[in-house]
């Protein structure tokens, strides 16, 4: 079963923060986060590998909690560039790493 | 440029026909994956190879098949086609460690540019 995440959908206005929330019924060993602009190959963005962990640099960031099996992505001040449909994907952690993908988060940042 | 090529990048057929797509890993991934993309829709997973071998499988149709060639490039075979199979695929890879040595799961899975195919 494919994570869930929410929003499902957002706007924003340049300038403003966004928060993306994954969350998983099975357990989750690692977090992939992953935007896609329409109709163009999904970009990595960044992978969480431990629960607490934190990572991102600047304006993108994430958290991963591994006892509520759930992950955040952290969107501030945001840039026109930054629309595009974002994923969270969690691997199976069997070693054979087959990543199922989350729902998915349309975000739109305008003017 | 992910270093993941994948051909055709368009692709118009007919229903009821067979197309093969083409996926050429980056240099020195081991692992490939197949994704189908329904217009607006997620990445849904259909299988992935690990040195030639096939190591998980998703929703994949019986009309589908892939395989994973000693040079590591990979087919996705798709037949019978009908007008609900028209989506983007993407391929895939990975470096992924060798399973028996560990988890693997920190691997960053790099996407191809995706064949669009219409079926009508």
């Amino acid at each position: 079963q494919q994570p869930v995440q929410s929003p499902q959908a957002v706007i924003l206005r340049e300038g403003e923060d966004a928060v993306i929330n994954c969350s998983s019924s099975k357990a989750l060993y690692s977090v992939h986060w992953y935007r896609q602009k329409h109709g163009e190959a999904p970009v990595f963005l960044m992978i969480l590998l431990k629960g607490g962990e934190q990572k991102g640099h600047e304006k993108i960031s994430a958290s991963f909690n591994e006892k509520k099996q759930q992950s955040s992505l952290y969107l501030t001040a945001s840039q026109l560039s930054y629309s595009g449909t974002y994923f969270c994907g969690a691997p199976n952690g069997g070693g054979y790493q087959k990543v199922t993908f989350g729902t998915g988060t349309k975000l739109q940042v305008i003017p | 440029d992910s270093g993941v090529t994948q051909t055709p990048k368009h692709l118009i057929t007919a229903t009821g026909q067979r197309v093969t797509l083409r996926c050429s890993p980056r240099s020195g991934d081991l692992s490939v994956y197949w994704y189908q993309q329904s217009l607006d829709q997620g990445l849904q997973f259909l299988i992935q190879y690990y040195n030639g071998e096939e190591r998980a499988k998703g929703n994949i149709l019986e009309r589908f098949s892939a395989q994973q060639f000693p040079d590591l490039h990979s087919e996705l075979n798709l037949s019978s086609l009908e007008l609900g199979d028209s989506a983007l695929y993407f391929c895939a890879s990975s470096v992924q460690k060798d399973p028996g040595t560990g988890d693997s799961s920190g691997n960053t899975i790099y996407f191809g540019e995706g064949s669009w195919l219409t079926v009508v």
